[in-house]
């Protein structure tokens, strides 16, 4: 199993550029999330999805759209890139176990730069 | 709203015990997460406890509980340089409830 993958790892835009990172995990989870991680800040969620079709809104959504089209799929479109968007951003699976424990995967991370 | 909070930085000598605090407000918390971030690298779970419990152990690692004053700390035996890593400490209600993290706290560790 290639667990979560995150594509680009690396990405520069322009202020008002658009762009999708993508995310695939094979593992067959119900659950997908986004996340953001900026500095002296714990990982925010932006956007998750409990199966696919179905898709919720997180802590910070505003700028950011996404779709489940899959259960592996959960891409994040950045609609108009702003500086605001430079982050690092994780995209995260799960499973809810044993006596409901929640056990999430993350992937390696896109780390994003928006001038 | 709900808040997790933890102090930023920790230095500790190799082979010295490490002990990461964090507190929460959220008295709803089904489950609490310890989860480790090494550089460049995705965040991966190191351990969780139940709130109806007040210890758990897992080899070097032992979580502490205190429901009562929300305060859940995380205790690294033995610490080792390959320990330096950024802790993150969440809190849940279970199921796919959401996670909400802590800002991290890291951890350097020095000969």
């Amino acid at each position: 199993n290639a667990g979560v993958t995150q594509t680009p790892k690396f990405q520069v835009l322009k202020t008002g550029q658009s762009m999708t990172l993508q995310c695939a995990q094979d593992m067959n989870h119900e659950y997908m999330s986004w996340y953001r991680q900026d500095p002296g800040m714990g990982l925010r969620l932006i956007h998750y999805s409990v199966g696919a079709g179905i898709t919720d809104q997180g802590e910070v959504p505003n700028g950011y759209n996404v779709s489940r089209s899959t259960t592996e799929d959960f891409p994040l479109r950045l609609l108009s890139a702003a500086p605001s968007q430079t982050s690092v951003y994780f995209c995260a699976s799960s499973y809810s176990g044993l006596a409901g424990v929640e056990t999430q995967y993350f992937g390696p991370g896109t780390r994003l730069l928006v001038l | 709203g709900e808040d997790v909070e933890q102090s930023l930085f920790l230095s500790v000598r190799e082979g010295d015990s490490s002990v990461i605090n964090c507190t929460y407000t959220d008295s709803s918390s089904t489950y609490l997460y310890w989860y480790k971030q090494e550089p460049g690298a995705g965040l991966q779970l190191l351990t969780y406890i139940f709130s109806n419990m007040d210890m758990k152990q897992d080899q070097r690692l032992t979580v502490l509980l205190n429901k009562k004053d929300k305060h859940l700390s995380l205790r690294i035996a033995d610490t080792q340089t390959g320990d330096s890593a950024i802790y993150f400490c969440a809190e849940g209600s279970g199921g796919y409830n959401k996670l909400i993290f802590g800002a991290g706290t890291r951890l350097a560790v020095h000969p």
